[in-house]
């Protein structure tokens, strides 16, 4: 089985803290992702990392960024978090059989 | 501009009868379709896939319906069983690419 673990289930930050999320997958997948979940708007992809040290923005990337210095680990950070980064945060890996992304469990996060 | 659309929000179904959740899409390049199934506080799962090159994928209880015509994708689910309430999202990826879009979602509850 696919384990993506996310290191908190729950964060609470105050507006323009550095925020770091935190993600490992232990199935040797090359490629991982950050989405938020929003209520209305579905799943949004943030960041795209296709190997290590490798980087894609997504469709919101603005005020967020990534780092992937080892092939299992896929860092989320939020450089001066801000109360409309209050949101779901999903991360993700990717088989290369059929595209299948299977996802971590969430962080929620509120930024007072 | 919402390239995967989902255009009912919840959908409420007896236990027993038949469920179908729907899906349009716009991006004619798409030719990849998942259905992911999300409990509250948990992450995503995969359930089911199709590829263009097929109008129907059957999985137990779970079969998904493509009519690339009308760019338009269902999950049938019968019989719908209460541990069938989640919200459901629908996703598409073109040939070749990493990244899923995401629809909205729809919830679904099943009503004993």
């Amino acid at each position: 089985d696919v384990k993506v673990t996310q290191s908190s289930r729950y964060l609470v930050k105050r507006t323009g803290e550095k925020v770091f999320l935190e993600c490992v997958q232990d199935m040797d997948h090359e490629n991982m992702f950050w989405y938020r979940q929003d209520p209305g708007l579905g799943l949004r992809l943030i960041y795209f990392s296709y190997d290590v040290k490798m980087k894609e923005k997504g469709d919101i990337p603005e005020g967020y960024s990534v780092s992937r210095e080892k092939k299992e680990r896929f860092s989320l950070i939020l450089e001066s978090a801000s109360t409309n980064q209050t949101s779901m945060y999903l991360c993700a890996s990717r088989t290369g059989a059929k595209n299948i992304q299977y996802f971590g469990a969430g962080t929620r996060l509120s930024v007072l | 501009d919402q390239q995967v659309k989902q255009n009912s929000p919840s959908l409420s179904v007896q236990e027993g009868r038949i469920s179908i959740l729907n899906c349009d899409y716009t991006n004619s390049m798409f030719d990849y379709f998942l259905w992911y199934k999300k409990y509250p506080a948990e992450g995503p799962t995969f359930l089911i896939s199709i590829s263009s090159i097929k109008d129907k994928n059957e999985d137990g209880r779970f079969t998904v319906f493509l009519n690339k015509s009308a760019k338009h994708l269902s999950l049938h689910i019968v019989p719908s069983q209460p541990g069938d309430s989640a919200v459901y999202f629908c996703a598409a990826s073109p040939f070749g690419n990493e990244k899923l879009t995401f629809g909205t979602g729809t919830r679904l509850t099943i009503i004993p």
